[in-house]
């Protein structure tokens, strides 16, 4: 169990700039999260995939945010023309099953200037 | 209805005391309430976790207090060290349908004294 990783972990773009961030599940794991967390706050959820569908979107995910999941396994997050209240801490979590422990990875912290 | 909230949002205990952080939640339909503990620049880490069939759940130094029918929970950290300062998240999930998405209280961030 090598853990949810994530990279890069940090990233600083100028604003008007795409973005991708990637998440690598723990292995066994078909349940995948992306929250976001601002400096003070709890993380606040974004998406969920089951395996590769997506299942649920949050209202925080503008037009702007696209979250891919290919074959089920590693999780993509892209985020178009980033603007300066996009700075956050981008969480990936995964887990096996329904209320099973929630994994979470480091993070990518995102800067826009 | 989604939401969590979370007391205090700062605190402070000596080196051998018991610090008690607070949780209350509106959704009945909640069925999962963990809490988790982050340090600066790393991920939640999950800490303990209690269904609401049960009034209360120890690990170690943590204790996790339900009460169901005021719709309120709490972690106690007993003999608490300074290894323990960091930020403590309380969370809620459940309801019919629902993906298992953790709503999180806004934080408390704990300082042990030594």
């Amino acid at each position: 169990d090598t853990g949810v990783s994530q990279n890069p972990r940090h990233k600083i773009t100028k604003r008007g700039q795409n973005v991708t961030f990637r998440c690598d599940p723990i292995s066994e794991h078909n349940r995948l999260y992306w929250y976001r967390q601002t400096l003070g706050q709890g993380p606040e959820f974004l998406t969920y995939f089951q395996n590769e569908a997506q299942l649920e979107k949050s209202r925080l995910l503008s037009d702007r945010f696209s979250a891919e999941r290919p074959k089920g396994s590693f999780s993509t997050l892209e985020i178009q023309r980033t603007e300066q209240g996009d700075s956050a801490m981008y969480l990936c979590a995964s887990r096996d099953s329904y209320n099973s422990p929630l994994h979470f990875g480091n993070g990518t912290r995102l800067t826009v200037t | 209805q989604q939401q969590v909230k979370q007391s205090p949002q700062s605190l402070i205990v000596q080196k051998g005391g018991i610090s008690i952080i607070n949780c209350a939640y509106e959704n009945t339909a909640f069925d999962y309430f963990p809490w988790y503990q982050q340090f600066p620049g790393k991920g939640p880490a999950l800490l303990i976790a209690i269904r609401p069939d049960v009034s209360e759940k120890k690990e170690g130094r943590f204790t996790i207090s339900f009460n169901k029918s005021a719709k309120q929970f709490s972690l106690h950290i007993m003999d608490s060290q300074p290894g323990d300062s960091a930020t403590y998240f309380c969370a809620a999930s459940g309801g019919s349908g629902n993906t298992g998405k953790l709503i999180f209280g806004q934080g408390t961030t704990l300082q042990v004294k030594p």
